[in-house]
């Protein structure tokens, strides 16, 4: 079964500074999709960012942005100028086709001001 | 577009009462999840629906948990009878089968059941 392990329960970072939250996955499939949810305090869960296991380059979305290392299964997430609102549980997960996400434990950002 | 909703925001009841948890997906949405997060642990999938039918159950815990999607709308996720174990998040996602969006999936706020 696929699994997903996120080990930094717990992260923070100075607003305007960068911070990576890592991500590990094991699977046997070689076409699949992940993706980096945000879940704000009392909010629900919005995506930050994707990307689909074919391409080589790494997704980013404005401030965010993955280091996605197929081989090694690793799809890191990095936040670069960091802003108060980015506070909030990131979660890690996998997906193959339109089946069901597998998530990881979740990191929980403080940003500090 | 309005997005995921899930009724209600919070329910307490006491072991051996039974819940219904409600999910209205985005309109037009075929594809429908129901996930849980319990006691601060990775959020795992129960099931998913496409349109009426059930395409995956295979995380639904054991047969205290009862889901439906009647006419492919609204989904209802019921426990009966609640044990303690039960209590957690419980998520509704929906999505479309629309390859441009990557079969992108959309989380509804959550319930947060607490079973005493």
């Amino acid at each position: 079964a696929q699994t997903v392990t996120q080990s930094q329960p717990e992260m923070s970072v100075q607003e305007a500074e960068t911070v990576t939250l890592s991500c590990t996955y094991d699977t046997s499939e070689s076409d699949y999709y992940l993706f980096w949810y945000k879940q704000p305090p009392s909010r629900q869960m919005i995506l930050v960012i994707r990307q689909e296991a074919y391409k080589q380059q790494n997704a980013t979305e404005n401030r965010f942005s993955v280091n996605f290392q197929k081989a090694a299964k690793s799809f890191s997430l990095k936040i670069s100028d960091s802003q108060l609102g980015d506070a909030a549980m990131y979660f890690c997960a996998y997906r193959e086709g339109a089946q069901k996400l597998v998530f990881g434990q979740g990191t929980r950002l403080t940003i500090n001001p | 577009e309005a997005g995921v909703t899930q009724f209600p925001s919070h329910s307490v009841i006491e072991k051996g009462q039974t819940v219904t948890l409600r999910c209205d997906p985005i309109s037009g949405h075929d594809n429908l999840y129901w996930y849980r997060r319990v006691m601060g642990k990775e959020i795992k999938f129960l099931l998913h629906f496409v349109k009426e039918s059930k395409q995956d159950e295979s995380g639904m815990p054991n047969n205290r948990f009862l889901a439906e999607r009647t006419g492919g709308t609204y989904s209802t996720l019921k426990v009966q009878p609640a044990e303690l174990e039960d209590s957690g998040v419980y998520f509704c996602a929906s999505g479309s089968i629309d390859q441009l969006h990557f079969n992108e999936q959309f989380f509804g706020p959550g319930t947060r059941l607490t079973v005493l």
